[in-house]
């Protein structure tokens, strides 16, 4: 079965840059959107974007103006990366399996990495 | 944007049904789906579509969704189903290509 795993620095300095990966196993990459979603401390959840396997991608116009995600299929990856960061940004990050619907009238995400916590400080 | 909203709370006894509904401009028209969340782990997702349930997840847990309310039931609760749970849709209203939206959570106590 499909299998998502987390992995980058746990810490980061203020205005610097996040940078995560999530490395797909137990199936490919392709055929599916990829998010990322975060969770504040002691907070609900919030969708950071995704990808979809050929590189188009769509980002929470929240963050949008600090987002890249981007693709490698030959290693089954996909990748996050967040700009200028500040303490608010300390969360928890999960990748995570998106199913779209054909006429894009839904999106859910069916399987999620075990996340990766995330802390900006100096 | 859109906003749903969830109690941020609810209770209730072990054997029992619960109720936690999700609320949304229009929501009946959009698709939801309920993630279940424990302690320290990854967002586990229980219902897909209003009412579907992903392979593994017991027939205890149901969707509905109509006018500006969607609900999870969970029928026979179990000590195990204490949880955060949140809602979600997809949001393509507005000229945005389209953005998932979250509800705040509802955490599940069971008595």
């Amino acid at each position: 079965q499909v299998q998502l795993q987390e992995s980058g620095p746990g810490l980061v300095k203020p205005s610097e840059t996040l940078s995560l990966t999530c490395t797909v196993s137990g199936g490919s990459i392709s055929s599916y959107y990829w998010s990322w979603i975060r969770q504040p401390p002691g907070k609900g959840l919030e969708w950071i974007g995704y990808i979809y396997y050929s590189g188009s991608t769509n980002y929470n116009p929240s963050l949008k103006s600090r987002v890249t995600i981007s693709v490698d299929t030959s290693k089954n990856q996909f990748s996050l990366k967040l700009s200028s960061v500040t303490a608010a940004d300390t969360a928890v990050y999960y990748c995570a399996r998106g199913e779209m619907a054909t006429d894009y009238y839904y999106y859910y995400m069916d399987v999620w990495g075990k996340g990766t916590t995330v802390t900006v400080s100096s | 944007s859109y906003v749903l909203t969830q109690p941020p709370s609810v209770s209730v006894a072990p054997g029992q049904t619960a109720r936690i509904t999700c609320g949304g401009n229009n929501i009946g028209s959009k698709s939801v789906h309920w993630y279940q969340q424990k302690p320290g782990q990854a967002p586990v997702l229980v219902v897909y579509d209003d009412s579907d349930r992903p392979s593994g997840i017991p027939e205890r847990f149901s969707g509905s969704n109509s006018g500006n309310t969607a609900t999870l039931t969970i029928s026979r609760v179990e000590a195990g189903d204490e949880a955060d749970y949140y809602c979600q849709v997809w949001d393509s209203s507005s000229d945005h290509p389209g953005n998932v939206v979250f509800g705040g959570g509802t955490k599940l106590t069971v008595l």
